[in-house]
């Protein structure tokens, strides 16, 4: 089942920031986000495992709360490069990657 | 990483006939993935491609409609067949790297059918 992402969209002002939560209604393995720019394929950001960690990747971290089956990925002080969709994937099971299934994807716009 | 090449990367079709998009990865890989992407929508598995065996397919999608190549360890071919205008999207090669297998999509193979 599709994991639901929220918000769907999000405009922001250059400097601000912005959360994206993934949830889903099953026990969740590991969360995956990939950011999307316009007419490219999607980049891998970052992959958290169950056990509540909490991931860091220049101004985009990332948290993961098993119990909740939630993620949330955290912009701060967002830049122009920002801008794009950004997809949660999950999986609910350490085995093959086919399990991962991918959120419809929030698209963020960051104004100068 | 992966550098991960698909051809073509756009081309326009007619109704009823077929299309055959190519995945070349430059290094050798165990899985291979076959997504697709209809416009502003998320990202939709079609199948597993695995080398030496058949492709394994998701709910939704049929050989007869997908059928997949996996000759070798560095390619995969996907064909688009008997195509409609609701083939129309952008379908995606991937690979998954590392014990948590993060996913390195290449750049897509956009399709329009007319």
């Amino acid at each position: 089942q599709q994991p639901v992402q929220s918000p769907q969209a999000v405009i922001l002002r250059e400097g601000e920031d912005a959360v994206i939560n993934c949830s889903s209604s099953k026990a969740l393995y590991s969360v995956h986000w990939y950011r999307q720019k316009h007419g490219e394929a999607p980049v891998f950001l970052m992959i958290l495992l169950k056990g509540g960690e909490q991931k860091g990747h220049e101004k985009i971290s990332a948290s993961f709360n098993e119990k909740k089956q939630q993620s949330s990925l955290y912009l701060t002080a967002s830049q122009l490069s920002y801008s794009g969709t950004y997809f949660c994937g999950t999986r609910v099971s350490s085995g093959s990657a086919r399990q991962l299934t991918f959120g419809s994807g929030t698209q963020l716009t960051v104004l100068p | 990483s992966a550098v991960i090449s698909q051809k073509p990367s756009r081309d326009i079709c007619q109704r009823g006939t077929s299309l055959t998009i190519q995945c070349q990865v430059d290094s050798q890989v165990t899985m291979m993935f076959w997504y697709r992407q209809q416009p502003g929508q998320s990202l939709t598995l079609i199948a597993t491609a695995n080398q030496g065996s058949e492709a394994t397919y998701e709910s939704g999608f049929v050989i007869d409609k997908f059928p997949i190549s996996r000759p070798n360890l560095t390619f995969s071919t996907l064909t688009v067949s008997n195509m409609s205008p609701e083939d129309s999207s952008i379908y995606l090669c991937s690979v998954a790297y590392g014990n948590t297998g993060e996913l390195f999509f290449g750049e897509g193979s956009r399709l329009t059918v007319l």
